[in-house]
């Protein structure tokens, strides 16, 4: 069985402060981490990912996520917010040791960024 | 443009009238999938298909269908809905073949179908 935890339903930030968004996970074989945003009234859009490799990822607008093993956390960070960085994230991961390419997300967690 | 299609956007029904909502993508994907997005949930996987003729349930199957006849759409299909189906329904696809030069394990979403059973 595979989970993921986003403990925060919101986080708000200034805009030009550092923005960190909190994911943990849970999954039996190797862990293939995403970061999903959501604007309003839109599709989810990719952000980054985590297969293998460098512990710290970029991905777009910005954003990067570093891959925490003995934490099982993979925290998605933006050094410095905009206000148009206010949507809903969502993380997911996936058992890469398993066939198929089954998604879990956690609940997601609003960002609102204020001038 | 690379895309992942969904029609009707909005729907509104009544209780027990059957409704498809159609799903298409351009990406010559293999895997394709439907999810539910609900407040405080997440998105929770309904059903999935990993090529043309295979599909399974996923984590919320219970009254849903599925049919997936051609690689580029994956109908989803409600015999006869309920409130408790009124959601936000996602379509993604991807192409997760281990070796494959175009393969991706990254998921790419519809514009998404807000349903309204009353």
């Amino acid at each position: 069985a595979q989970s993921v935890a986003q403990p925060e339903d919101q986080v708000n930030v200034a805009e030009g402060n550092p923005l960190t968004v909190k994911c943990t996970y849970s999954v039996s074989g190797n862990p293939y981490l995403f970061w999903y945003v959501q604007y309003p009234n839109r599709g989810l859009q990719f952000l980054l990912k985590y297969i293998t490799g460098d512990n710290l990822v970029k991905g777009s607008y910005g954003f990067e996520a570093e891959f925490n093993k003995s934490q099982t956390s993979f925290h998605l960070k933006k050094p410095s917010a905009l206000v148009s960085d206010s949507a809903l994230y969502f993380c997911a991961v996936r058992d890469g040791a398993a066939a198929g390419n089954k998604l879990t997300f956690g609940g997601g967690t609003r960002v609102l960024v204020k001038p | 443009e690379a895309q992942v299609t969904q029609n009707p956007r909005y729907l509104i029904t009544v209780t027990g009238k059957k409704l498809t909502v159609t799903c298409s993508q351009n990406m010559n994907h293999e895997y394709m999938s439907w999810y539910r997005q609900d407040p405080g949930l997440g998105l929770r996987q309904i059903y999935y298909s990993m090529n043309v003729e295979v599909t399974d349930k996923g984590d919320v199957p219970e009254g849903y269908k599925v049919s997936r006849k051609e690689k580029r759409n994956f109908p989803l299909i409600l015999e006869s809905p309920s409130p408790n189906q009124t959601s936000l329904y996602f379509c993604a696809s991807s192409d997760p073949t281990p070796g494959l030069a175009s393969s991706t394990d990254t998921q790419y979403f519809g514009p998404g179908t807000r349903l309204t059973v009353l």
